[in-house]
């Protein structure tokens, strides 16, 4: 069963608008995290954002935040005011305390901004 | 501090030959990983290791040998590549057990087997 998924495999923004990318999660376990990460046309993996199963308000870092529905089983991420060099790839990915804290990704979501 | 190293970069093989793949980190990290990116998906975990001298079959292992000698070097080994394993390979380091500290990444390394 997949545990991290991303429905959306890519998206337009417009320059200075918001959009939000959808991450769904599936697990048993009550202590998990949730991050996302950028990967750019470079190929590296930049990490953007860390939401703890247990934090009781969303996370942000600077114009990344995370919009985590616990209930729903769900961290979408909301970047805002897009800017050009914000195209990329973007992954959702899962920490379980099994397996060496190992991460679960996502199939991931690619953005293209438009000027 | 160079953070996380991948040697190669790039490399071609061909059907059948051996290569090892190095990950180094600088930052006395315990945790170290090895994944593969496929075009268009997401990072799935071949082994990881939790402290020098252990290692641990992630999701797809198979085709993969690890070593972790030294704390600061992973080696991914394929023994004999197949097309199959053509892919872009990134090793990852991470401190402790912390939950919310982020895995540090490599640049990866482009595996091309024909």
């Amino acid at each position: 069963a997949q545990k991290i998924t991303q429905t959306q495999p890519g998206m337009f923004v417009q320059e200075k608008e918001a959009v939000t990318l959808d991450c769904t999660y599936d697990t048993s376990d009550p202590s998990y995290g949730l991050f996302w990460y950028k990967q750019p046309s470079s190929g590296e993996m930049i990490f953007l954002i860390y939401q703890g199963s247990y934090d009781q308000q969303n996370a942000t870092e600077g114009r990344y935040s995370l919009n985590f529905q616990k209930a729903r089983k769900s961290a979408n991420l909301v970047i805002s005011a897009s800017q050009l060099g914000d195209s990329a790839m973007y992954f959702c990915a899962m920490r379980e305390p099994a397996a060496g804290n190992k991460l679960t990704f996502g199939g991931g979501t690619r953005v293209l901004v438009k000027p | 501090n160079a953070g996380v190293t991948q040697t190669p970069k790039f490399r071609v093989l061909k059907t059948g030959q051996s290569m090892t793949l190095l990950c180094a980190q600088d930052m006395n990290h315990e945790y170290m990983y090895w994944y593969r990116q496929d075009p268009g998906m997401g990072l799935r975990l071949i082994h990881y290791s939790v402290g020098e001298g252990t290692t641990a079959k992630g999701e797809v292992p198979d085709g993969y040998n690890v070593s972790r000698l030294k704390k600061q070097n992973f080696l991914l080994g394929l023994e004999s590549a197949a097309p199959s394993q053509t892919s872009v390979y990134f090793c990852a380091s991470k401190r402790d057990t912390s939950y919310q500290e982020t895995q540090y990444f490599g640049p990866g390394t482009r595996l091309l087997v024909l």
